[in-house]
């Protein structure tokens, strides 16, 4: 059973450049939600994604939207890159009836230059 | 909005002292969920405290939820370099689904 899977590992894009970043949640969750984490700070929770719909939003501007696809894996994406953007993404996912533990993957390093 | 506190934020201990770590909220709570970081890691989770006063204990590790659900505490008791990382409180709010992260206290173990 593979739990929460992310893609790319690393990467690195220039100041105005998109990025997408995709995630695989755990087998049998059907929840996704991104986080932001910068160095040396906590995870910052970008949004959640549910039945397909975002359903919560943190503070975060527009130029970060997702998707989340009829097989609950879900996309990432950054337009319009800023040098504050880099950071590691955290995506995690969860069942929602349950509303316990979220598992996190191993993220995506992002580094905008 | 909510505001969750961690305290302190970093923390260095010679192995074998203990530790505790303690994490404070502006509003009531549902529930608090606290996790572990290792360094170059992500987070994983740990325990999960829902009733006011819960107590929990794992091995080595004891959680407590405050009476008035706003606070709770993560106790090391004996601490070896496993340890080493960094615990974060993530409290959820009543009817939220989504998790906010409190800044975390780093733990730093010394041999």
């Amino acid at each position: 059973d593979a739990g929460v899977t992310q893609s790319p590992t690393h990467l690195i894009k220039t100041r105005g450049q998109q990025v997408t970043l995709r995630c695989s949640p755990k087998s049998g969750h059907d929840t996704v939600s991104w986080y932001q984490q910068a160095l040396g700070q906590g995870p910052q929770f970008i949004f959640q994604y549910y039945e397909e719909e975002e359903r919560q939003r943190g503070n975060f501007p527009d130029r970060f939207s997702g998707h989340q696809f009829p097989n609950y894996s879900s996309e990432l994406n950054v337009n319009a890159l800023l040098l504050g953007d880099s950071a590691l993404y955290l995506c995690a996912s969860s069942l929602r009836v349950r509303n316990t533990e979220a598992f996190f993957g191993q993220g995506t390093r992002l580094t905008v230059v | 909005g909510q505001q969750v506190m961690q305290i302190p934020q970093y923390q260095h201990v010679q192995e074998g002292e203990d530790f505790t770590t303690y994490c404070n909220s502006s509003t009531t709570l549902s529930n608090i969920q606290w996790y572990k970081q290792r360094p170059g890691g992500h987070p994983v989770f740990l325990i999960q405290l829902v009733k006011s006063g819960e107590v929990k204990k794992q091995k080595r590790l004891t959680f407590q939820f405050g009476e008035a659900k706003k606070n709770s505490s993560l106790h090391i008791t004996a601490t070896q370099t496993t340890d080493v990382g960094t615990y974060f409180c993530a409290p959820r709010q009543t009817g939220a689904n989504n998790l906010f992260f409190g800044t975390g206290t780093r733990l730093t173990v010394i041999p």
